[in-house]
């Protein structure tokens, strides 16, 4: 069975500092896809980043960072010098074919950000 | 490109009433997925789309649930009767690649609330 675990399920950070969230995953498979989401106030969820499972370098973009680990089966998310319009729910998440020929998206609980000035 | 439109945005509905949420996805995207999340809970799978054939429907929570996606264009889901565990919010997701290479476009999903 998959599981995909945020501890942290509230971070409070002043505006400038950098933060990490946490993603632990759980899967038998090899061949699987992690992603970070973000879900502003309005409610979407926004794609942030796909990594497969082969793919362990890291990635930076911005003031984002992710750090995949497979050792550790972990996927962190790093946000450089916060702003507050990166107050939200980040949720990290892990796809894997299913029986039926389909890919679904097993989410974590989510971390809700919140940047304050 | 417009992004994947859910309507309702919010809906009210009485234990027993019968819901139909709709799901635009985006134009050319054959991948159609609804996924939901009652309070408290994670977000989960609800069933996949290809084209106006169901791929997957192994999430579905049981037999009121209904979802059509005639022509392979918007998406319906209705709940008949709604009891009160279906309260939640409803996302629809659309991708052009099954894989998700791009990423699932989400919609705003709607809230629905059964009372």
């Amino acid at each position: 069975a998959q599981k995909v675990t945020q501890a942290q399920t509230e971070i409070s950070v002043v505006e400038k500092e950098d933060v990490t969230l946490d993603c632990v995953y759980e899967t038998r498979d090899t061949t699987y896809y992690l992603f970070w989401y973000k879900q502003p106030p309005s409610g979407e969820l926004v794609f942030l980043i796909r990594r497969n499972s082969f793919d362990e370098q890291n990635e930076i973009s911005g003031r984002y960072s992710w750090n995949f680990q497979k050792s550790t089966s972990s996927f962190n998310f790093t946000i450089t010098a916060s702003q507050v319009v990166d107050s939200a729910v980040y949720f990290c998440a892990l796809s894997r074919l299913s029986g039926a020929g389909s890919y679904q998206l097993t989410f974590g609980k989510g971390t809700k950000l919140s940047v304050i000035p | 490109e417009a992004g994947v439109t859910q309507f309702p945005s919010h809906s009210v509905i009485e234990k027993g009433q019968t819901v139909t949420l709709r799901c635009d996805p985006i134009s050319g995207h054959d991948n159609l997925y609804w996924y939901r999340r009652v309070m408290g809970k994670e977000i989960k799978f609800l069933l996949h789309f290809v084209k106006e054939s169901k791929q997957d429907e192994s999430g579905m929570p049981n037999n009121r649930f209904l979802a059509e996606r005639t022509g392979g264009t918007y998406s319906t889901l209705k709940v008949q009767p709604a009891e009160l565990e279906d309260s939640g919010v409803y996302f629809c997701a659309s991708s052009s690649n099954i894989v998700g290479i791009y990423g699932y476009t989400f919609g705003s999903g709607t809230r629905l609330t059964v009372v």
